[in-house]
């Protein structure tokens, strides 16, 4: 039972160029999303999605698409990587409730991303 | 946009020592999550507190819910070097699509 699989763990990208985390789930999981964390920010919402053929943004999307064609991936790409994106990426799933209080989310263990 | 900050941000204390650590905000929630993460993990969920003035304990650790769902706290009795890392609550609001994470809080215990 792998859970959330993320990859890769390491990623050094140039300003410009383009790549795609990729992010997989063995729960059958609805709800997907991705998260970036930086010192003293917390977590913070990239894209989610509900189902596949789903996506909506979060609180910090620009820079960023995503797609869901299966329930189970749900890669996140850079188009043209900044600086401004160097983070740790996290990718989290989970049941999809109406009231969240019994549904946690599962976290991946991250990709450490630096744009030089 | 929602907030949700952590006091204190950093907190260094020897084995055996009580702690407590705040979250608070503005804003109404639904419920209250509480994750820990270790280095090099992602987040794993603690507790869940729903009710206002709501307490749970866990072991060693007491988990309680505002009464008017605006903040939480999270105390630690005798802390141990195993509870190390970074604690971060999370704010739920109906649809759960928005969950919202404070500051974060980074706890070690020395032995």
């Amino acid at each position: 039972n792998a859970g959330v699989t993320q990859t890769p763990k390491f990623q050094v990208l140039k300003t410009g160029q383009s790549m795609t985390l990729q992010c997989a789930q063995d729960m059958n999981h609805e709800y997907m999303s991705w998260y970036r964390q930086d010192p003293g920010m917390g977590l913070r919402l990239i894209h989610y999605s509900v189902g596949a053929g789903i996506t909506d943004q979060g609180e910090v999307p620009n820079g960023y698409n995503v797609s869901r064609s299966t329930t189970e991936d749900f890669p996140l790409r850079l188009l043209s990587a900044a600086p401004s994106q160097t983070s740790v990426y996290f990718c989290a799933s989970s049941h999809l409730r109406e009231f969240s209080y019994n549904s946690p989310l599962h976290f991946g263990n991250g990709t450490r991303l630096t744009v030089t | 946009t929602q907030l949700l900050e952590q006091s204190p941000q950093f907190l260094s204390i020897q084995e055996g020592e009580n702690l407590t650590v705040y979250c608070n905000s503005s804003s109404v929630f639904s419920s209250l999550q509480w994750y820990r993460q270790e280095p090099g993990e992602g987040p794993v969920l603690l507790v869940t507190v729903v009710t206002g003035g709501e307490v749970k304990k866990l072991k060693r650790l007491t988990f309680q819910f505002g009464d008017a769902r605006k903040d939480s706290s999270l105390h630690i009795t005798a802390a141990q070097p195993g509870d190390t890392g970074l604690y971060l609550c999370a704010g739920v609001n109906t649809g759960f699509q928005k969950l919202v994470f404070g500051t974060g809080t980074r706890l070690l215990v020395s032995p």
